[in-house]
């Protein structure tokens, strides 16, 4: 059973450019969750998602960022016309059920590395 | 705000010794959850305690939850080389069924 899949690894973009961050969940797993992380920093809550529905979106930016979970395939993270403050690592992390107050364990993947230049 | 905050912030100690982690948290929490993070990876979930827990062991892992206070501890003992990495604490609360909070971590160096 593959773990969390996230591709690319590193993405490297010119401010103004679109970045799109993919995530493939466990097998079986519906429910996926973004997070960004800035150097020697904790993971801050970006977007949780179920297939096809937006569950919680609190934490991403209103403008710029747009997260999909569709039927068929993996989620998208969307970043567009990056600015460099952008630049971050954005893990990505599966769950069988919701994890806040059931307290279910999130599997994250390696994470993509955006640096925008 | 972050709901949980790990101290100290870095801690080196000797290979063999215990690493003790402690996170602060700021309202009630339903479960509250330790990760491990090696540099430039992806966390790995270590142990969850319940709120209706007040200790959990898990091989060379302690955790203990002290809802009166807010606060939690991660205990190492026999620490390796190994477990050199980034460790955070993360709550989930009753208001929210989706998403969990994690604290800004604790930077964990083994000595040899």
């Amino acid at each position: 059973n593959a773990g969390v899949m996230q591709n690319p690894r590193h993405l490297v973009r010119r401010r103004g450019q679109e970045a799109r961050l993919r995530c493939s969940p466990m097998k079986g797993h519906s429910h996926v969750y973004w997070y960004r992380q800035l150097p020697e920093e904790g993971l801050k809550f970006m977007v949780y998602l179920q297939k096809e529905n937006i569950i919680d979106e609190s934490g991403m930016p209103k403008e710029r960022f747009s997260a999909e979970f569709p039927k068929e395939g993996p989620s998208i993270l969307r970043i567009q016309q990056v600015v460099r403050g952008d630049s971050a690592a954005y893990f990505c992390a599966s769950s069988p059920s919701a994890s806040g107050r059931e307290g279910n364990e999130q599997f994250f993947g390696p994470g993509t590395r955006l640096t925008v230049l | 705000s972050q709901q949980g905050e790990e101290d100290p912030q870095a801690l080196s100690i000797q290979e063999g010794e215990n690493a003790t982690m402690n996170c602060s948290y700021k309202t009630s929490i339903n479960n509250l959850q330790w990760y491990r993070q090696n540099s430039g990876r992806g966390l790995v979930h270590l142990i969850l305690i319940r709120s209706n827990e007040r200790e959990k062991h898990s091989g060379r892992l302690r955790v203990t939850l002290d809802t009166s206070k807010k606060s939690s501890s991660l205990l190492i003992t026999a620490s390796r080389a190994a477990d050199t990495a980034s460790y955070f604490c993360a709550t989930g609360t009753y208001s929210s069924a989706s998403k969990i909070i994690f604290g800004s971590g604790t930077r964990l160096s083994i000595r040899p």
